[in-house]
């Protein structure tokens, strides 16, 4: 199975909160990633949060990280129709060379 | 700033035929490159990665090859496509090949029929 897992559909109304869960099974895992894809289109990086940080906010994101759990969440406030995508979550290993992603999180948003 | 290049965004070509894909990355010397492929409802596959010009290392044994004749320029092929090459192609490019993240090209469809 994937190194990295994640449910993959997501359906919310507009203006809620959206939660896209991940779980991990690597506890060496140092960075951790989101990535955003829309139709046919390439990745484009979200956020990231260091394995030694418990929560990051950027603006509508907040990123949190229960490293006991091995549990990594991405959390978008007041969701909008643009931010259906695929959302991606991805790690990379201390002394690793490759960023291991999971299969991606399609999110819709329906107004 | 630094920009990466990938071409083309579609492609449809038959069982048997060569592949060549394309990218480029401006704005930075000697970077980190990368090709991935992406399934239908599936996660990222790193296929080749390359640390410098002529190095390639590949992840999985496949039906493609990669070359990196340039700095800046990483280049996906295959001389016989099979049907299972179909899928989403994407170039990526970073500096440290440790612990930094990754950007990504805008991605070729590919379709093999």
């Amino acid at each position: 199975g994937e190194d990295v897992e994640q449910s993959l559909f997501l359906s919310v109304r507009e203006g809620d909160s959206s939660v896209i869960n991940c779980t991990y099974t690597d506890s060496s895992s140092t960075y951790l990633y989101w990535y955003k894809q829309e139709p046919g289109a390439g990745l484009q990086l979200l956020t990231y949060i260091f394995s030694n940080m418990d929560m990051k906010q950027d603006q509508r994101l907040t990123v949190l990280l229960n490293k006991k759990d091995k549990h990594l969440s991405l959390r978008i406030a007041d969701t909008q129709t643009g931010d259906s995508a695929i959302y991606f979550c991805a790690e990379t290993l201390y002394n690793n060379n490759d960023m291991r992603f999971g299969a991606g999180t399609r999110l819709t948003v329906k107004p | 700033s630094q920009t990466i290049h990938q071409w083309p965004a579609t492609l449809v070509q038959p069982v048997g035929s060569p592949l060549s894909l394309e990218c480029t990355v401006e704005g930075t010397s000697n970077p980190n490159l990368y090709w991935y492929r992406q399934a239908a409802g599936r996660g990222l596959q790193l296929l080749f990665y390359s640390v410098g010009i002529g190095q390639i290392s590949s992840e999985v044994p496949q039906n493609l090859s990669a070359s990196r004749p340039q700095d800046r320029q990483f280049i996906l092929s295959s001389k016989k496509l099979l049907l299972s090459d179909s899928g989403f192609y994407l170039c990526a490019w970073n500096v440290d090949r440790i612990n930094e993240k990754l950007f990504f090209g805008s991605g070729t469809q590919l379709s093999v029929l």
